[in-house]
């Protein structure tokens, strides 16, 4: 298993301005992923950030509204740029445990943003 | 991409009560997993049933899938106030293993 830390767990924000979440992982991990959860939704894949490489992004998404930074095996950061109120979600970053593909994903407990 | 539909959208039920959610997807899969959400936080992960698999217990849950209604089950027997919280299925298919979320089941025990 992994254990997730992510933050801050919560913040709110003026729009215009941006908001840098951090996720942190226990373990080395190759692929981090970065969802958003709208209020009473599903969660919707962002982004999947490799160390080294850049992020693929997911239809609906761009780099320019949420940058990813993978410096390492076991960190990871996701920038909401320009925040507008419908950036009010919950983050979550989270990665694929076990040893093949289609394992286990662990969660962060989430950033909870509120955009006024 | 394919995302699996949870039924139904809310349950309320007594404590003791089994509770029982669906879930429905669209495409063949790789895997299927059930995970829980505690007031908006993170998400914990349940079980996970692969496609050639038919049934996983997991101690109060079980599991079952059905590949050729492309359908599954989550059944908590004998709940408990603690099991409140939105329960989601994912499945993931083709060579993605990304796995996709449904919308999810609300579910409230009452003590």
């Amino acid at each position: 298993s992994a254990v997730i830390s992510q933050k801050p767990s919560r913040d709110i924000c003026q729009r215009g301005t941006s908001l840098t979440i951090q996720c942190q992982v226990d373990s080395q991990v190759t692929m981090m992923f970065w969802y958003r959860q709208q209020p009473g939704q599903s969660l919707t894949l962002i982004a999947t950030a490799n160390q080294g490489s850049e992020a693929t992004y997911e239809s609906g998404f761009v780099i320019d509204k949420f940058p990813i930074s993978r410096p390492n095996l076991t960190f990871s950061t996701l920038t909401v740029s320009n925040m507008s109120p419908e950036d009010s979600s919950i983050y979550l970053c989270s990665v694929e445990g076990g040893g093949s593909r289609g394992d286990t994903q662990y969660f962060g407990p989430g950033t909870r943003l509120t955009v006024l | 991409s394919q995302q699996g539909e949870e039924d139904p959208q809310a349950l309320s039920i007594q404590e003791g009560e089994n509770a029982t959610m669906n879930c429905s997807y669209k495409t063949s899969i790789n895997n299927l997993q059930w995970y829980r959400q505690n007031s908006g936080r993170g998400l914990v992960h349940l079980i996970l049933i692969r496609s050639n698999e038919r049934e996983k217990h997991s101690g109060r849950l079980r599991v079952t899938l059905d590949t050729s209604k492309k359908s599954s089950s989550l059944l908590i027997t004998a709940s408990r106030a603690a099991d409140t919280a939105s329960y989601f299925c994912a499945t993931d298919e083709g060579g993605s293993y990304i796995p996709t979320f449904g919308r999810g089941t609300s579910l409230i025990v009452h003590p």
